[in-house]
């Protein structure tokens, strides 16, 4: 069946890096545009990144755009989300998704938690 | 950047009906999607594209999506239905639009 699982969440200070996988199975990975999408806690959804198949195209959102950046391994089936100069207000849980050609998300994984403190 | 709006609570009787309305600028021209979060769960989708179902998904579960409101409607509300309910769209310049959120309790 299809399942995404994400690692490499933990805690980090303001002005640090960390980088999160995405690990895909069950489908055609190549075939699909991904995302990452956060949820801060006790908030709601917010769309970070997502990639093309091939990876030709990538966008970000405004909030981290410059600071995050997205890439994929289609030889492995991982997805990643370098952060960098991370900010409090990233604390977050991180969930990757398949993204069905800019349309809905479907599915998404279990999420990791990223904690920006000093 | 387009903008979504959702009710923040909707509350329910079991087995009567709850209605989620999601509110935009002419939401009606672009695809809806609906996802429903348990508490400590992932995300998952509901109704897609205004008023698909995926698979595994109830029937009690629908979509409709006209003007400026889409609306997810469940019937015969059940206790595991309580969670909260996010709206979707795609757009071509704020690319996934999220709605704000509505939590719905079951009475």
């Amino acid at each position: 069946q299809v399942q995404l699982v994400e690692s490499g969440g933990g805690l980090v200070k303001p002005g640090g890096s960390l980088r999160l996988s995405c690990a895909a199975s069950g489908f055609t990975f190549s075939d699909y545009f991904m995302s990452w999408i956060r949820q801060a806690p006790g908030k709601g959804l917010e769309w970070v990144s997502y990639i093309s198949g091939r990876g030709p195209t990538i966008k970000y959102a405004d909030s981290v755009k410059g600071r995050f950046t997205i890439s994929r391994d289609n030889t492995k089936n991982a997805l990643y989300l370098q952060m960098s100069s991370l900010r409090p207000e990233d604390t977050a849980v991180y969930y990757c998704a398949r993204d069905q050609d800019n349309s809905w998300l479907d599915p998404w994984g279990q999420g990791t938690l990223v904690t920006v403190s000093s | 950047s387009y903008v979504l709006t959702q009710p923040p609570s909707v509350s329910v009787a079991p087995g009567q009906t709850a209605s989620i309305t999601c509110g935009g600028d002419n939401v009606g021209s672009k695809s809806v999607h609906w996802y429903q979060q348990r508490p400590g769960q992932a995300p998952v989708v509901v109704v897609y594209d205004d008023s698909d179902r995926p698979s595994g998904i109830p029937e009690r579960f629908s979509g409709s999506n006209s003007g400026n409101t889409a609306t997810l409607t469940i019937s015969r509300v059940e206790a595991g239905d309580e969670a909260d309910y996010y709206c979707q769209v795609w757009d071509s310049l704020s690319d996934h639009v999220f709605g704000p959120g509505t939590k719905v309790t079951v009475l």
